[in-house]
């Protein structure tokens, strides 16, 4: 099983939107409409930020969205908010395990 | 407030065996698969095994298959994860996490994790 692929990093400015894709293929997220994706500050364990490409856990800001194009999903950050930099890691379940891709590294200029 | 923490990590010699356990609260532990979650140090997340909430089935990523398995006690709210044959690759902090709902493919929340040291 072949890592997820996204940006090694990206940014933005407060108040901007910005978006981080995952790609990988028909035989993880291109097949499956379980792509979820993570947060994780420095020195903490991974956060739940959506799940199922799209739905937001209760108490996660709507300011995070995700979708999904054949192999490709992405995770949309809008209003960019000092508290957001962060990895950022994909996931998505491929028949009996789960991939993750190699994480994006997001800084709020 | 659901909780999980994993105990057991520490320097092991390469070949050598460790186990890892991770305690649950805070939920009906048995209707929940849990995961094991690793990061190498200054590196991305990589999925390791997943175990359903009546102890099957049992899931590895090729990396590990053959030198680890994963178990659960139930009566004890704790996953096990025993690591033989370990590896200066299997250096890394080890995460469980639950699954976020039942029937879900996603892992919410995590534990903290416990740091493993495969060196000589």
């Amino acid at each position: 099983q072949s890592a997820l692929t996204q940006p090694a990093s990206v940014s933005g400015s407060p108040g901007q939107s910005i978006t981080i894709s995952c790609t990988g293929t028909s035989s993880d997220v291109g097949n499956y409409d379980l792509v979820s994706w993570y947060q994780q500050h420095p020195g903490k364990a991974p956060k739940l930020m959506i799940y199922e490409v799209t739905e937001r856990p209760s108490g996660i800001s709507n300011r995070f969205s995700g979708s999904k194009s054949g192999n490709t999903a992405s995770l949309t950050i809008s209003g960019l908010q000092a508290e957001d930099e962060a990895d950022y890691y994909c996931c998505s379940y491929a028949d009996s395990h789960w991939v993750f891709g190699g994480g994006t590294k997001l800084t709020v200029l | 407030e659901v909780q999980l923490l994993e105990s057991g990590g520490g320097l092991v010699q390469p070949g050598g065996s460790l186990r890892l356990s991770c305690a649950a609260s805070g939920f009906t532990f048995s209707s929940y698969a849990i995961t094991w979650v690793r990061q190498a140090p200054g590196k991305g997340l990589e999925w390791v095994s997943n175990i359903g909430g009546s102890g099957a089935p049992t899931y590895y990523s090729e990396s590990v298959k053959g030198r680890f398995t994963i178990s659960r006690d139930n009566s004890k709210n704790t996953v096990y994860l025993q690591m033989n044959s370990l590896r200066a690759e299997d250096t890394a902090v080890y995460y469980c996490a639950k699954v976020f709902v039942g029937g879900s493919y996603s892992f919410d929340p995590w534990g903290q994790g416990t740091l493993v040291t495969v060196s000589s």
